[in-house]
């Protein structure tokens, strides 16, 4: 059974980076695709963007000047920075995996509060 | 980039009773339509894939169907456990895409 986890601070400063690392078990990395997702309080979902394993990426274009999503096959993890936060990105972000075009496997979502 | 539109937006349904709940694209996505449940403080679930594939372990009662534009979960004879919302996605054209979300209340 494939299981996701997102791990990273839980308070960002207005102005600096976000960070977080999706670590996948129960599988490899290899050979799909991995997005990250998010979910403002009390809001729907918002898709930020996929990586390949190979390191291929798309964006959202509404967040695609600030976002960078990164793999590390060999941890068996992948990365989402979000640079110059605002109150805006307070969500819970999510990862997940792609299979075909479907989120099939998600991880239990992580609280970002952006906030001095 | 292509807008989900669901409707309602909320639904008080009584146990056993039939819900149906539409997704309307702004332009056609084939079959890319996908179904989740997100209950409260869980991440969603993945109920339904290309408008209408059933999963391994999600109940029966759940159903899709649709293509193009217009695309309708159903869930046959509503269980106390199926009380929360639903959202379609698409990924057919980048950047995938959300519905707004169906909230499903047991009366």
């Amino acid at each position: 059974q494939v299981q996701l986890q997102e791990s990273g601070p839980g308070l960002v400063k207005p102005s600096e980076t976000l960070s977080l690392t999706c670590t996948v078990s129960g599988g490899f990395i290899t050979n799909y695709y991995w997005s990250w997702i998010r979910q403002p309080p009390g809001k729907g979902l918002e898709w930020i963007g996929y990586i390949y394993y190979s390191g291929r990426t798309n964006y959202n274009p509404s967040l695609k000047s600030r976002v960078t999503i990164s793999v590390d096959t060999s941890k068996n993890q992948f990365s989402l920075k979000l640079s110059s936060v605002t109150a805006a990105d307070t969500a819970v972000y999510y990862c997940a995996r792609v299979d075909g075009g479907n989120l099939d496997y998600w991880g239990q979502g992580t609280l970002v509060t952006v906030s001095s | 980039e292509i807008v989900l539109t669901q409707s309602p937006d909320f639904q008080s349904v009584t146990p056993k009773e039939k819900v149906t709940i539409t997704c309307r694209a702004s332009q056609s996505i084939g079959s890319s339509l996908h179904w989740y449940q997100q209950k409260p403080d869980q991440s969603p679930k993945l109920l339904i894939k290309y408008a209408s594939q059933s999963l391994s372990g999600v109940p029966s009662r759940f159903s899709g169907s649709g293509s193009g534009t217009d695309f309708t979960l159903t869930i046959n004879s509503l269980e106390a456990e199926d009380a929360a919302t639903y959202y379609c996605h698409q990924s057919n054209s980048l950047p995938q895409t959300f519905g707004g979300g169906t909230k499903v209340e047991i009366k």
